[in-house]
């Protein structure tokens, strides 16, 4: 089945500077890939995603990119803000927004912004 | 529009005891999950369904049954609660593969 890898577990960054969490995947079929944010006590909230035939897609201050050839995409978060202190967890799909297909997750990524 | 919620918030169990937990969504979605989110290891996946009077078996079933007798309910069961069931489980539901998540349940087993 789907294996996802994610790192760092955790990362730490100063207010302003950008924020950059890497994550692998297993099967060469997944073509959906989104990303969560968990704040502390809350649940888990879609933030981005995007779909095999995109390579990138923008929403204000975060960035998701992705490399089907090898397998990885990266979630980017500019300017960060002490808002943006959470855990970050991708997934994987072999479904899409639009039709059905189990998450594989990653094991997340605690992001702390000092100011 | 409430989306997916969670009943109870909290429980605390002796080793033995049984309990349900209750999930809910008025979002008209076809699939629907359990998840237990333990510190360290994310989120897994222990029962899920693809449709009303459907269930499977996810990456750790064990312990655990589920019903899913109307559409917007899926119910997680655990007969003998175990000290390792103690976790915070996540209900979740799609209409695609982008999951909306309810707000918890806190377990604690004694």
């Amino acid at each position: 089945g789907e294996n996802v890898e994610q790192h760092p577990s955790t990362l730490s960054v100063q207010e302003g500077d950008s924020a950059v969490i890497k994550c692998t995947y297993s099967d060469s079929a997944s073509n959906y890939f989104p990303w969560y944010k968990q704040e502390l006590g809350k649940r888990p909230q879609l933030i981005i995603d995007i779909r095999s035939n995109v390579g990138e897609k923008k929403d204000q201050r975060i960035a998701v990119t992705l490399n089907k050839t090898a397998k990885h995409f990266s979630l980017h978060i500019t300017e960060t803000q002490p808002e943006d202190s959470a855990v970050y967890f991708c997934a994987a799909s072999k479904g899409r927004a639009d039709s059905w297909g189990k998450l594989q997750f990653g094991a997340g990524t605690q992001v702390v912004v000092t100011p | 529009n409430a989306g997916v919620t969670q009943t109870p918030k909290f429980r605390v169990l002796k080793t033995g005891q049984s309990m349900t937990l209750l999930c809910a969504q008025d979002m008209n979605h076809e699939y629907m999950y359990w998840y237990r989110q333990d510190p360290g290891m994310g989120l897994r996946l222990i029962h899920y369904s693809v449709g009303e009077g459907t269930t499977a078996k996810g990456e750790v079933p064990d312990g655990y049954n589920v019903s899913r007798l109307k559409k917007q309910n899926f119910l997680l069961g655990l007969e003998s609660a175990a000290p390792s069931q103690t976790s915070v489980y996540f209900c979740a539901s799609s209409y695609g593969a982008t999951q909306y998540f309810g707000p918890g349940t806190r377990l604690t087993v004694l």
